[in-house]
């Protein structure tokens, strides 16, 4: 059964700063990845999606995947208070499409 | 905004009690799922539709059913309710199985 992990569980990076978001995952099959975001008292929303090994650019955000390693990583760059949110990694491996999600990192950025 | 729509947005009940929350999405995908998320935030898969049709079903007890009346909707019943159902419920929507979700706002349920 696919473990998707994730690290830090908490990071508190000052405003303008670089917050970087760690995720593991088991199973070798896994071909879909994505980065979501969830405020407080909101439900999740997708940040970006990464399905290639390398680096994924959109404005602030990076997002780099390994499969060999099994590790994908975002980063966010010059952070903001509003990026203050819980970070979920999610893995979908490609013969059920079942999506597993990590246990999230909470990210607070103060001003 | 909001294209996935959860309700109710909170409901208390007791233990024992049966409950329904309903999801609706009007983005015209063709794949629906419910989530629970507890205390702890952890966010887990409970179901999967794909154009009516159950495809993913994961270990939840037997009290837990999902309803789907057409591809936009998908609800959630549960019969008797117990303590440890207190979470809040999250349904999505993705076109298909490998696509982006996206997700409603939620349905928080206390069991008391």
């Amino acid at each position: 059964q696919q473990k998707v992990q994730q690290s830090p569980e908490s990071l508190i990076v000052p405003e303008g700063g670089m917050a970087s978001l760690n995720c593991t995952f088991s199973d070798r099959n896994s071909q879909y990845f994505w980065w979501y975001r969830q405020h407080s008292g909101e439900g999740p929303k997708a940040l970006m999606s990464i399905f290639s090994n390398g680096d994924k650019k959109e404005g602030r955000f990076t997002a780099h995947l390994n499969k060999a390693s099994l590790y994908v990583s975002l980063h966010i760059k010059d952070s903001q208070p509003s990026d203050s949110a819980l970070y979920f990694c999610a893995a979908v491996s490609g013969g059920n499409y079942k999506p597993t999600f990590g246990k999230g990192t909470s990210l607070v950025v103060h001003p | 905004e909001t294209a996935v729509f959860q309700t109710p947005n909170y409901h208390v009940t007791q233990v024992g009690n049966e409950v329904s929350f309903n999801c609706k999405q009007t983005l015209g995908h063709d794949t629906m799922y419910w989530y629970k998320q507890d205390s702890k935030k952890l966010l887990k898969i409970m179901f999967s539709y794909n154009n009516k049709q159950l495809i993913v079903n994961e270990t939840v007890p037997r009290r837990f059913s999902p309803q789907s009346s057409d591809k936009a909707h998908l609800n959630l019943r549960i019969k008797s309710v117990e303590p440890e159902d207190s979470a809040v419920y999250l349904c999505a929507s993705s076109p298909g199985g490998r696509d982006t979700q996206y997700f409603g706002p939620g349905t928080r349920l206390l069991v008391l």
